[in-house]
């Protein structure tokens, strides 16, 4: 059974940074993407990491900041968001494509409060 | 960007109806398009890729089509478990996007 199992909630201050974990089981994977969920709001395509190479793919909106990484041997791709502000209070999600099964994550919850 | 927009943004539906929700794209992107179904509190669900491919597990009463430009899903018997928010999402060119998404409620 292939599972995408995401870390858990997280709670930080502006400033501060997070980094999120989608470990595959059951599944390995050669392209993860992530994806963007405000409060009440619709999906965003953040970008997507090659797991073969480890070159990431970053949508308009989301450079600088924010960071794909990937440990292929423990099936574990990473998101990591530095400078966080207000605005990056979402729930993030891993996502397989559509191709190769369309599995997701369950989300992580980041919120960013003083 | 290619822009994916969805009609109608909502709709009222009753059980055993028969439903479809359009998305159509700015530009071709032949058939590389997926739906994706999501509840509240609960991460999306893939439904269909390629336009009209079901994803494994998913039941027969969805259905997806088009081709090009525009592209339709459809839901033959609506049952109390497909009341949520559907979503397609364009996969031909970066950025990847989604449709804005179409809520489905009981009437």
């Amino acid at each position: 059974q292939v599972q995408l199992v995401q870390s858990g909630s997280e709670l930080k201050k502006p400033g501060a940074s997070v980094k999120v974990s989608c470990r595959a089981s059951g599944y390995s994977f050669s392209a993860m993407n992530w994806v963007r969920q405000a409060p009440g709001q619709g999906l965003e395509w953040m970008g997507w990491i090659n797991s073969n190479t480890g070159n990431p793919t970053y949508a308009q909106g989301f450079t600088g900041r924010f960071v794909f990484s990937v440990d292929t041997p423990v099936s574990t791709a990473y998101l990591q968001i530095t400078s966080l502000k207000a605005e990056d209070t979402a729930v993030y999600y891993c996502y397989v494509p559509p191709v190769g099964g369309g599995y997701w994550g369950q989300g992580t919850l980041v919120t960013v409060s003083s | 960007d290619i822009q994916m927009t969805q009609s109608p943004s909502s709709l009222s539906a009753s059980v055993g109806d028969r439903v479809t929700i359009t998305c159509r794209a700015s530009q071709g992107i032949s058939n590389f398009l997926a739906w994706f179904q999501q509840k509240p509190g609960k991460a999306p669900k893939s439904l269909i890729y390629a336009a009209s491919r079901l994803q494994s597990g998913v039941p027969s009463k969805f259905s997806g089509s088009g081709s090009g430009t525009d592209f339709t899903l459809t839901i033959s018997s609506l049952q109390p478990e497909d009341f949520a928010t559907y979503y397609c999402q364009q996969y031909y060119n970066y950025p990847w996007t989604f449709g804005q998404g179409t809520k489905v409620e009981i009437k």
